[in-house]
């Protein structure tokens, strides 16, 4: 079985661009997950999505958004980026709601 | 508001001793708890759940334990190797008893065990 994946691996900005990261989640799993994870912090929660539709985001700024297609995968835009959104970026799935989560491997966002 | 506290940011321990690893809680009333491990890099790997009528759960070395009164689970690893090295997360669904929202993650305790 796939696990989840996420593409691009690595992906470098500057500074008022945007950014979108893409997440493939395990098949049948229904529900999406986006964390950001920042050097030296936690896993700060940012969106939720299942069933293609946002079910809960996270304290931050309407410029993160993001979408769940049909197919379940799910896409995490970032407008108007800023040096402190270099982080990395983790999806996870699970099969409904917040259950056992399966986290991708990230990807690295870097702006500069 | 509901807050998840990991006891240290980072533990060294001794090949073969038992890691012990804290998560405490406040403002929840969790229908579950669990545990992942993070490798530098990488995302987290589920390793144990935990449900509120359970007071112990065993997986090969590790084993959990949740005590709702006091509001801590504790993470054991027995004759830890130098391959356990690696950070350790507690989770706790944002929502409390059937009502689950996202999980909410500890920021994670670093442990290091010299060979």
């Amino acid at each position: 079985e796939a696990g989840v994946t996420q593409s691009p691996t690595h992906l470098i900005k500057t500074r008022g661009q945007q950014a979108t990261l893409r997440c493939s989640p395990i098949s049948g799993h229904t529900s999406v997950y986006w964390y950001q994870q920042a050097l030296g912090l936690g896993l700060q929660f940012l969106l939720w999505y299942d069933e293609g539709e946002e079910r809960n985001r996270g304290n931050f700024p309407p410029r993160f958004s993001g979408r769940q297609f049909p197919n379940y995968s799910s896409e995490l835009n970032v407008n108007a980026l800023e040096l402190e959104d270099s982080a990395l970026y983790l999806c996870a799935s699970s099969l409904a709601g917040p259950d056992t989560q399966y986290f991708g491997p990230g990807t690295r966002l870097t702006v500069l | 508001s509901q807050k998840i506290e990991q006891n240290s940011e980072a533990l060294n321990i001794q090949e073969g001793k038992t890691a012990t690893l804290t998560c405490n809680y406040t403002n929840y009333s969790p229908a579950y708890l669990q545990w992942y491990r993070q490798d530098p890099g990488r995302g987290p790997v589920f390793l144990l759940l935990i449900r509120e009528n359970e007071k112990e759960k065993r997986k090969e070395r590790l084993k959990v334990t949740f005590d709702t009164t006091l509001k801590q689970s504790l993470f054991h690893i027995t004759a830890s190797q130098p391959a356990d090295s690696a950070t350790y997360l507690c989770a706790l669904p944002r929502g409390s008893g059937g009502s689950q929202g996202n999980l909410i993650f500890g920021k994670g305790t670093k442990l290091s065990v010299k060979p």
